[in-house]
């Protein structure tokens, strides 16, 4: 059964470091979607791709944050410099076009900033 | 505007008896509607989805949903709890009458309800 797949699983930095997540989707699933969450809440949209093509990243912290699907298949969030406050779990998902289409989670990337 | 709601912060059943988390949602046209369940540290884990056709929807693991249009609400069920269960469910909506350009699908999401099957 093909899976999202999300490295590293789990990242300790020190705050104002640089800290860079990756994700590679299911096959042929177009949409691509970042979230954070934070322990014991639901997720929060960070950033979603159709395509190679940003759709929406308005809840992206634009000053650190920034996020690339440069071939419209893989992506990566990247935080620089990483606060105190962005100690969360970071969730990738997945899904084929349109309304209907089921979003599928990677184990997601657990980051403990010091 | 769209929402969804899940009452309970907590569910305490017993291991063999019939559980229900409760899911409520608000969206102008008809919904699509998604359980979803987190073991802790993992990501979610798609249980089920309501579309359109039966009101019932059977998913993975024996849990089944009802869609109740005229309550507006989607509860996840399962006849007989196991302690593997014991996790945190998410309730998730999305309006079918939105366009990409109005919402560009997004879920929008419970905030949780923890589930916990007592042997």
């Amino acid at each position: 059964e093909a899976e999202v797949a999300q490295s590293p699983r789990y990242k300790i930095t020190e705050k104002s470091q640089a800290v860079a997540f990756w994700c590679d989707p299911i096959s042929g699933h177009a949409t691509l979607y970042w979230y954070r969450q934070i322990l014991g809440q639901g997720p929060e949209l960070l950033v979603q791709f159709q395509d190679e093509s940003v759709v929406d990243d308005s809840q992206l912290p634009k000053d650190r944050f920034s996020a690339e699907r440069l071939k419209g298949v893989d992506s990566t969030l990247k935080i620089q410099p990483a606060e105190l406050g962005d100690s969360a779990m970071y969730l990738c998902a997945s899904s084929l076009r349109g309304p209907q289409g089921t979003q599928y989670f990677g184990p997601g990337t657990r980051l403990l900033v010091l | 505007a769209q929402s969804v709601a899940q009452p309970e912060d907590q569910v305490n059943v017993a291991e063999g008896n019939p559980l229900t988390v409760k899911c409520t949602y608000s969206v102008s046209g008809n919904p699509y509607l998604f359980w979803y369940v987190q073991y802790p540290n993992r990501g979610l884990q798609f249980l089920l989805k309501y579309i359109t056709g039966d009101n019932l929807v059977k998913g993975s693991y024996g849990f089944e949903a009802e869609f109740n249009k005229s309550q507006t609400s989607f509860h996840l069920k399962k006849p007989s709890a196991l302690v593997s269960d014991s996790a945190l469910y998410f309730c998730a909506v999305r309006d079918s009458t939105t366009t990409l350009m109005d919402s560009n699908y997004q879920l929008i999401w419970g905030a949780g309800t923890k589930l916990i099957i007592k042997p």
